[in-house]
């Protein structure tokens, strides 16, 4: 069947614009994750939703990051007034309800100019 | 929080050998271990991975190993192929009835296999 999905694949933006990073998760998977993937590094975790609602927002690095999952399955990561740190890969992983195992998406590559 | 530390971060071997990754774990009370290979340009990809209820676990070339008193796992490839070239994430997290909490990974190990 399908995998997770993301879009776009690459994403370019000025410093201070507005971006949103789509996630389709695999079908009837309840749980959904992102993390964020920097040069060399390993994925950290930003948030994860069971269901509509985010069971850890922990992750998120400020208050510039949002997430929502209005219906419980796609998914959008919104970053407002963009930083250059922000550059990195955003990664989206879906998990069914038994067994936990996270597979994850293609990723989003965002390059903040 | 959980803290993951993996070893080495970079190995190379030749065809046919074997290459073993190491990882400890922080928090005792994680229990889920996976193994993901990542390759340029890609998502990571599960290959393997343990539960904390058993010890080791093996899926033809590769096995993984759980020492949960010491809060060490290991990743063992045999006979490597050129194919199995890539970057290899370890990560730790919980696991419960209805699925799993988030993962903490490693910096990752970038395995290269010489032909």
């Amino acid at each position: 069947g399908a995998g997770v999905s993301q879009t776009p694949s690459n994403k370019v933006t000025e410093k201070g614009k507005y971006v949103e990073l789509r996630c389709d998760p695999i079908s009837g998977h309840t749980a959904l994750y992102w993390y964020r993937q920097s040069l060399g590094q390993g994925p950290e975790f930003l948030i994860y939703f069971q269901g509509t609602g985010a069971a850890d927002d922990s992750g998120l690095p400020n208050d510039r990051f949002f997430a929502v999952r209005p219906e419980g399955s796609v998914s959008t990561l919104k970053i407002q007034r963009t930083e250059r740190g922000d550059s990195a890969v955003y990664l989206c992983a879906s998990s069914p309800n038994r067994g936990g195992t996270q597979y994850f998406g293609p990723g989003t590559r965002l390059l903040v100019l | 929080g959980e803290n993951v530390e993996q070893h080495p971060s970079t190995l190379s071997v030749q065809e046919g050998d074997s290459a073993v990754i190491k990882c400890t774990y922080s928090d005792s009370a994680s229990n889920y271990f996976p193994w993901y290979k990542q390759e340029l340009g890609k998502g990571p990809q599960l290959i393997i991975d343990i539960r904390s209820n058993v010890g080791e676990k093996k899926d033809q070339r590769i096995a993984v190993t759980l020492n949960k008193t010491a809060k060490h796992f290991s990743l063992h490839i045999t006979e490597t192929q050129p194919e199995d070239s890539a970057v290899y994430f370890c990560a730790a997290g919980r696991v419960f009835q209805g699925g799993s909490e988030k993962l903490v990974f490693g910096k990752g190990t970038k395995l290269t296999v010489n032909p």
